[in-house]
Parts: C-alpha cells; structure tokens; sequence
C-alpha cells in the first residue's frame, strides 16, 4: 500500500508569502493529485499531474517521480487560500481510488 | 453544468438503524467512488464502481455496501449503523482511470 505524507501538518502565514507544501509517497505512481477542501466545504480539485510542473493562476505543481515527491506552491498568499490541501496518488495495480494524505491546514493572516 | 451532489448533507440517526446516503452525478462519468474523512485519517476508499452493475470493495467496507442500478448514481447504504461510522461522507467520479476526479459537498453523518 502507497503511504503518502505531506508536511508540513499545519501552516499558518502573512498575506502575500510564498507557500509551499510538500507531499512525499513510497511506492510509483500513476498520477498524483493536489486538492483544496475549505471549511466545512466539499473537495475540489486543483490539479492532476504524472510529471513535470502544472500552473493555474497564482498555483503550480511539481513532481519528481525519481525522488517520489511533489509540491505544491502558492505564489502572493491571500486569505482566501485558507484551506486544507490534500495529496492523494493513485497506484498502479491493486485495489483502485486513490490514496490520500492527511492534509496541510493553511491558514493565510491579512 | 454537470454535478455531483450528495443528500443529505447532514444526518443524524441512531445505533443499529440502516441509513442510505445518495450520491449522483450528471457528468455520464464510468467510475464512482465513496470515501470516509476522518481525523487523524486521510479520506478512506469504502466502496467503488467501474460502471452498471459493477462494485468493488475499498480499504473500509465492512458495515457497508453500495449499488449500481444506473450510471447516475451510487448509493451508499449502512446496513446496521454504528458510532464508528460518524464521519463525514464524500462521494466523487471520474470518466476513466486518471483522469480528474470530482468530488461531491460531503454528507455530515452523526450516529447516536
């Protein structure tokens, strides 16, 4: 089973920082996904990416498939991206869905 | 536009009594999927299909099951519900294997 860990745990930071969040997974991959869950709100989807780097607007993802290792950063924090960020991966083989990490809690401060 | 969405959004029931969650989707997606969300606990895979007529069980199945009469739809069903399965609920669907996945608003369920 693919064992996913993001860090850190809980971010808290001043309007306009560069964020990053960073999430790491033992076994390859076929995909990884980046999502954003507000409070008390549903999932949403930030980005899909099996390799490479993915920008949307002040967003971009990375992952290395060599080192098994994503990031996501957030460029000119503002406090509506208060939200937590969840990994997840999908596995080749086996059981399928997807494999999440526990999530990074973002707090952006004005 | 194209949905999924879950009902209820909260519930409350109490020890031993089934409760169905609903989960339907308008985007035609083949894959659909149920998972639990739980603190200390990344989302959980409880039950899934492939297509009509097709579930598969996830990480967390005991206590639940699920069925697939129509693309539309995936109902989650808690045969005998216990204070274990309080969590909060997501549904979500995707066209085929990697592809995005989207994700409904989560039904909030409280087992007394």
């Amino acid at each position: 089973k693919n064992e996913v860990e993001q860090s850190p745990q809980n971010l808290t930071a001043q309007e306009g920082e560069f964020i990053t969040i960073n999430c790491s997974y033992s076994v390859g991959i076929s995909a990884l996904h980046w999502l954003q869950q507000h409070p008390g709100g549903g999932i949403v989807s930030l980005f899909m990416l099996s390799s490479g780097k993915k920008k949307h607007g002040r967003l971009i993802a990375t992952i290395n498939i060599q080192e098994k290792h994503s990031s996501l950063h957030i460029t000119a924090s503002h406090p509506r991206d208060s939200a937590v960020y969840i990994c997840a991966v999908r596995s080749g083989g086996g059981a399928d869905g997807l494999t999440f990490g526990k999530g990074t809690h973002l707090i952006i401060q004005p | 536009d194209a949905e999924i969405t879950q009902s209820p959004r909260h519930k409350i029931t109490e020890t031993g009594r089934q409760v169905t969650l609903a989960c339907h989707q308008t985007w035609n997606h083949n894959n659909m999927f149920w998972y639990r969300q739980d603190l200390g606990h990344g989302l959980r895979l409880i039950h899934y299909s492939y297509g009509v007529q097709d579930t598969n069980k996830g990480e967390v199945s005991d206590g639940y099951s699920v069925s697939r009469s129509n693309t539309e739809d995936l109902p989650l069903t808690l045969e005998s519900a216990a204070s274990s399965q309080t969590s909060v609920y997501f549904c979500a669907s995707r066209m085929d294997r990697d592809t995005e996945a989207f994700f409904g608003q989560g039904t909030r369920l409280t087992v007394v």
